[in-house]
């Protein structure tokens, strides 16, 4: 059992290119985030989904698009690359969205714009 | 606004006890969870409160104070691989997570 894998580890991305971070989870998990984590920074949500076929906007959604066709991925594009979108960028999926349900993140993605 | 604060970095000595401290303020509050991040790596679970009190997990502890916005993490007999950065962070009205910017822990022996 994977968990949470993520791809690719790391990117090296032109500005102004398209670029979709992929993240899979064989836990059944019903919802997913995506999370950028940039240094002196805590984490910032990006986009969620609490169930397959919904996604919602985060904390800093500009920039970045998702979907949710099933309930095992959870792709984030970018559509045209920026200097600040530089960051690692953490996928996330928790069983449910109730007090208790913990989130469990995989290994994320480095990516660099420039 | 939202606001999760807690010390930037901590310096401890192997074997001893360190308490991390985190306070918040948020809209509404539906539970507090710590985790360890080591560097490069993901963030893992270490522990959740929702009610006051202390919880108590082997060698880590957490304690919260809902009146006052504060929570703490226990970390005792420590080893070298407690080496890593702690984030607190608190599940808001939303059911959303908001996060600390994390405490960086240096154990030295």
């Amino acid at each position: 059992i994977a968990g949470i894998t993520q791809a690719p580890t790391s990117q090296i991305l032109a500005a102004g290119r398209r670029m979709t971070l992929r993240c899979t989870q064989d836990m059944r998990h019903n919802a997913m985030y995506w999370y950028r984590q940039d240094l002196g920074l805590g984490l910032r949500l990006i986009h969620y989904s609490n169930t397959a076929g919904t996604t919602g906007k985060g904390e800093v959604p500009d920039g970045y698009s998702v979907s949710r066709a099933n309930t095992d991925d959870f792709p984030l594009t970018l559509a045209s690359a920026v200097p600040s979108q530089t960051s690692v960028y953490f996928c996330a999926s928790s069983p449910g969205t109730g007090d208790t349900d913990t989130q469990y993140f995989g290994p994320g993605t480095r990516l660099t714009v420039l | 606004g939202q606001n999760i604060d807690q010390p930037t970095e901590m310096t401890a000595t192997e074997g001893a006890i360190v308490q991390i401290n985190c306070t918040y303020q948020t809209s509404g509050f539906n539970g507090l969870f710590w985790y360890q991040q080591h560097a490069g790596e993901a963030p893992t679970f270490l522990s959740y409160n929702v009610l006051d009190g202390l919880e108590e997990k082997g060698r880590f502890s957490s304690f919260l104070s809902r009146s006052k916005g504060y929570s703490y993490l226990l970390l005792k007999e420590l080893q070298m691989k407690d080496s890593a950065s702690y984030l607190c962070a608190v599940r808001d009205s939303n059911y959303q997570l908001i996060w600390g910017a994390g405490t960086k822990l240096i154990i030295k022996p």
